[in-house]
C-alpha cells in the first residue's frame, strides 16, 4: 500500500533556513490532506492541513502547498528552528473513516 | 486543551496472552481510529469505529483483535493471542466528522 510516499527519510537543514518536506499520492480522488509532527515514544500531533479545493495554506511559520495536477504536497517551514527537529508525516483522509500515513521524514535542524 | 489518553503508556506480556489497550478520547468526537507503528516503520491504520461499530479495518485487524467502546468514553483495543510480531507502539486518536484526527501519547506493547 504505497498510496501516500515521501521519498526523502531525512532531511537536515540549517537553524534560520528553509525545511522543506514534500509528500507525493496517487489517488487523485483525495481531497484532505495533513501534516503531523512526531517525536519518539510520542503520538502524531497535528501541524497543518488543507483540502484539495485550495493551494495553500499558512500557519505561522508553516505552509502547505498542494499541487492537485502532480499529486504533490509540500511542507515549508521558515524559519527552521532546533525544536521542529522530528519526524514529519503527510497524511489523506481517505473517504471519512481512515487517514493513510507517509513513511515520514526524519528533520533535523542545526543550531 | 482536550486530549486523547492512553493507558497503560507501557506494556509487557507474555506470547499468547490477552492485552486490553485503553483509551479515551476526546469527548465531542465521534470517530475513533487505532493506529500502530512497529519501530522505525510508518504509521499503519488498524481500525476505526463511529456509531458503535466498525467502519473500516485494514488486513492487519484480523479475528485476534477487537475493539470496543464499553461505555461514554472509554475505547479499547483487545489483542486476543499476542504475537513477537504484535510489539509496537499503538496509537488511539479521534477526531470529529471532518477534520484531523487527534493522536494519544501511545502504549508501547512488547511481546515476549
Amino acid at each position: 500500500d504505497q498510496q501516500v510516499k515521501q521519498n526523502s527519510p531525512s532531511l537536515s537543514v540549517q537553524e534560520g533556513r528553509i525545511s522543506i518536506l514534500n509528500c507525493d499520492y496517487t489517488n487523485s480522488m483525495f481531497d484532505y490532506f495533513l501534516w503531523y509532527k512526531k517525536y519518539p515514544a510520542e503520538g502524531p500531533t497535528f501541524l497543518i492541513s488543507i483540502s484539495s479545493i485550495k493551494d495553500k495554506n499558512e500557519d505561522g511559520r508553516f505552509t502547505v502547498f498542494l499541487n492537485k495536477s502532480a499529486k504533490h504536497l509540500s511542507l515549508h517551514i521558515v524559519p527552521s528552528q532546533p525544536g521542529d527537529s522530528a519526524v514529519y508525516f503527510c497524511a489523506i483522509q481517505s473517504g471519512t473513516y481512515k487517514y493513510i500515513f507517509g513513511t515520514g521524514t526524519r528533520l533535523k535542524v542545526l543550531a | 486543551e482536550p486530549e486523547v489518553t492512553q493507558t497503560p503508556s507501557h506494556q509487557v506480556t507474555q506470547m499468547g496472552q490477552e492485552v486490553i489497550l485503553r483509551c479515551v478520547p476526546i469527548s465531542n468526537h465521534l470517530y475513533f481510529y487505532w493506529y500502530r507503528q512497529i519501530l522505525g516503520q510508518k504509521v499503519e491504520f488498524l481500525v476505526s469505529f463511529y456509531n458503535n461499530e466498525i467502519s473500516e479495518k485494514s488486513e492487519i485487524f484480523d479475528d485476534q483483535f477487537s475493539v470496543e467502546r464499553p461505555d461514554g468514553s472509554n475505547f479499547t483495543l483487545k489483542i486476543r493471542s499476542t504475537k513477537l510480531e504484535d510489539s509496537a507502539m499503538y496509537f488511539c486518536a479521534s477526531s470529529e466528522m471532518t477534520g484531523e484526527a487527534f493522536f494519544g501519547q501511545g502504549t508501547r506493547l512488547t511481546v515476549v
